[in-house]
């Protein structure tokens, strides 16, 4: 059964930084990888889709990888802004139209 | 891609009274999902909702606690029965946005629960 952990579970970074955020797997027969956006109170909006056969994607500044054989993700924000300040989840499915199974997320915070 | 409404946004019920939920999807979709977000927590599952067939519930969740309607390809109801103070939590519905060959998980702005 697939399992997903993220690192850090917070963190707070002064405005312009760039960061990373990490997210792993259990089962390298992942079919694909999201990234979400969640602000508080709020539902997920959808960031990056990687699938199992990318080895990364680029939205503006951000940029997600997938390394199937390590298990990992990282989520790469470029010169953080304070409206970056959110949870960021990600997700594994291990087939299409199947649901995700989601880390615990990481609560970043962007000081300006 | 997929646009997701719910209804309601939000909701304070008494205990032991029943909330149903609305999820509306823009498309016509063959599965959807409803989870369930804990306060502090991440997602869970609660069920797959397929049209045309009951549908399956994840571990810990059961069928007269939170029965589900899938009536047709772009409608969901979940109904959380008989609340207690530990049903409070966020109620999203989502789907998979299958095009062309790709598979990408689209979620409703979710339905923040509270229960006294």
């Amino acid at each position: 059964k697939q399992e997903v952990t993220q690192i850090p579970a917070a963190l707070s970074v002064p405005e312009g930084e760039n960061l990373v955020l990490n997210c792993s797997f259990t089962d390298s027969a992942i079919y694909n990888l999201q990234w979400f956006r969640q602000d508080p109170g709020k539902g997920l909006t959808s960031l990056l889709l990687i699938q199992s056969s990318q080895r990364e994607q680029t939205s503006g500044r951000l940029n997600a990888s997938l390394d199937k054989s390590s298990g990992r993700s990282t989520l790469y924000i470029a010169a953080s802004q304070p409206g970056d300040s959110a949870t960021y989840l990600c997700a594994g499915g291990n087939s299409g139209n199947t649901p995700l199974v989601f880390g615990k997320g990481t609560r970043l915070s962007v000081i300006a | 891609s997929a646009v997701i409404s719910q209804k309601p946004s939000r909701d304070i019920c008494q205990r032991g009274t029943s909330l149903t939920i609305q999820c509306q999807v823009d498309s016509q979709v063959t599965m959807m999902f409803w989870y369930r977000q804990q306060p502090g927590q991440s997602l869970t599952l609660i069920a797959t909702a397929n049209q045309g067939s009951e549908a399956t519930y994840e571990s810990g969740f059961v069928i007269d606690k939170f029965p589900i309607s899938r009536p047709n390809l772009t409608f969901s109801t979940l109904t959380v029965s008989n609340m207690s103070p530990e049903d409070s939590s966020i109620y999203l519905c989502s789907v998979d946005g299958a095009s062309g060959g790709l598979s990408e998980q689209y979620f409703g702005p979710g339905t923040r629960l509270t229960v006294t």
